[in-house]
């Protein structure tokens, strides 16, 4: 079955800097691509998506990026503010069977 | 709007006993899932249903059985608790996009205990 590996566990920038998250997947005919972001005592929410047609899709500060050949996507957090501050989890599903396979989640800290 | 909502939100059992945690969602979705999460393991699937009646396992399905009887309703059920199903719980819906799994709608999650 499809494996996500995400790097790194923790990460600590300061308010302004840039940030990136890095995953990695098994399955090759894993097809969608999302990104969640979980505040404390909440749950997750979709922040950004990619489909495995697409390299890259921006949406405002934050875009991510797709190499379907060595199966890895990346989160990109441009200007980072406190309010990014969070547990974000990468994920991959095939198709549309409804599998959705989170990886290990990185708590970002931003410090002002 | 009330979204995806999970009862209990927190519980605590001793080993052995048995309990069922109930997610309901008013969206309409044809998707529902289970996920726990545990520190440095991120979400874990459990099981899933893709439509009224039917469900499938995830990552992690020993220990946890599920029914989906009503469209908007997906149970949990925990048959004999033991200390390593203590977690926090999360349900979740979704609509299918026909090509991918839609945006994933989250509860608030559930905390277990079992001592």
């Amino acid at each position: 079955g499809e494996n996500v590996e995400q790097h790194p566990s923790t990460l600590s920038v300061q308010e302004g800097d840039s940030a990136v998250i890095k995953c990695t997947y098994s399955d090759s005919a894993s097809n969608y691509f999302p990104w969640y972001k979980q505040e404390l005592g909440k749950g997750p929410q979709l922040i950004i998506d990619i489909r495995s047609n697409v390299g890259e899709k921006k949406d405002q500060r934050i875009a991510v990026t797709l190499n379907k050949t060595a199966k890895h996507f990346s989160l990109h957090i441009t200007e980072t503010q406190p309010e990014d501050s969070a547990v974000y989890f990468c994920a991959a599903s095939k198709s549309n069977t409804g599998k959705l396979i989170f990886g290990q989640g990185t708590t970002l800290q931003v410090k002002p | 709007n009330a979204g995806v909502t999970q009862t209990p939100k927190f519980r605590v059992l001793k080993t052995g006993q048995s309990m069922t945690l109930l997610c309901a969602q008013d969206m309409n979705h044809e998707y529902m899932y289970w996920y726990r999460q545990d520190p440095g393991m991120g979400l874990r699937l459990i099981h899933y249903s893709v439509g009224e009646g039917t469900t499938a396992k995830g990552e992690v399905p020993d220990g946890y059985n599920v029914s989906r009887l009503k469209k908007q309703n997906f149970l949990l059920g925990l048959e004999s608790a033991a200390p390593s199903q203590t977690s926090v719980y999360f349900c979740a819906s979704s609509k299918t996009t026909g090509y991918h799994t839609g945006e994933l709608f989250f509860g608030e999650g559930s905390r277990l205990t079992v001592l």
